[in-house]
């Protein structure tokens, strides 16, 4: 049963603390995506990577954010530092065949 | 830039009726795709169907059917026979394909409740 996988699902931090969630795609997928979700935004992309390189982090706060896809099997989100902002659902995708996108389960993160 | 509209913030239901969802795009593309996305109070985001837009004929997936209508950048979300597991976000989504595939665009999202 393939999936995307992500961790943590549930993060609590204070603010200033580095924040990093991490997402396995699904095996053999080529295409990677990071979202976050809020009440008021809605569903925004964040960045995606294609053959594990960036193509596109235009949704992404560059100054405090940064994603990275060190191999094949792990992406990565960082944000340095937190700010109260940032609470949000961040979930990781992967991009199979026919554009289709399968979203891992998400996680929580909550910058107090 | 494109725009995905749904008009529709909640919708409810009998279970065992139907029920249709809608969703408006703006687009200058020709060639796209769009898709459906539930997402339940688990938060996962599922993926319900997909359409080509260079596909003439209505996708379906079991209970649910689109009705895409490309001249009017329509493409409405139909679900019959709706059941309690039905009950999520749906979300409306755009990809404009070519070289930026993957990038999606994603409407509001319209609450669905399915009544017993």
């Amino acid at each position: 049963d393939a999936r995307v996988t992500q961790t943590p699902r549930h993060k609590v931090t204070e603010m200033g603390q580095e924040v990093t969630m991490r997402c396995q795609p699904i095996l053999g997928h080529n295409t990677v995506f990071w979202y976050r979700q809020t009440m008021m935004q809605g569903l925004e992309l964040l960045a995606y990577f294609r053959n594990r390189a960036p193509l596109d982090d235009s949704g992404m706060p560059k100054d405090r954010f940064s994603a990275e896809m060190p191999d094949a099997t792990l992406a990565t989100l960082k944000i340095q530092p937190s700010e109260p902002r940032d609470s949000a659902v961040y979930f990781c995708a992967s991009g199979g065949s026919f554009y289709e996108q399968y979203f891992g389960p998400g996680t929580r993160l909550t910058v107090t | 830039a494109q725009t995905v509209t749904q008009s529709q913030p909640e919708m409810s239901v009998q279970e065992a009726e139907t029920v249709t969802l809608s969703c408006t795009y703006d687009t200058s593309e020709s060639n796209y795709y769009l898709f459906w996305y539930k997402q339940p109070p688990s938060r996962q985001m599922i993926l319900v169907i997909r359409q080509e837009a260079y596909k003439q004929q209505n996708a379906t997936e079991n209970r649910f059917s689109v009705n895409f209508q490309k001249a009017a950048k329509s493409f409405s979300l139909k679900i019959s026979d709706s059941q309690l597991g039905d009950t999520a976000m749906y979300f409306c989504a755009y990809d404009a394909g070519g070289t930026s595939y993957g990038k999606l665009t994603f409407g509001q999202g319209t609450i669905l409740t399915v009544h017993p």
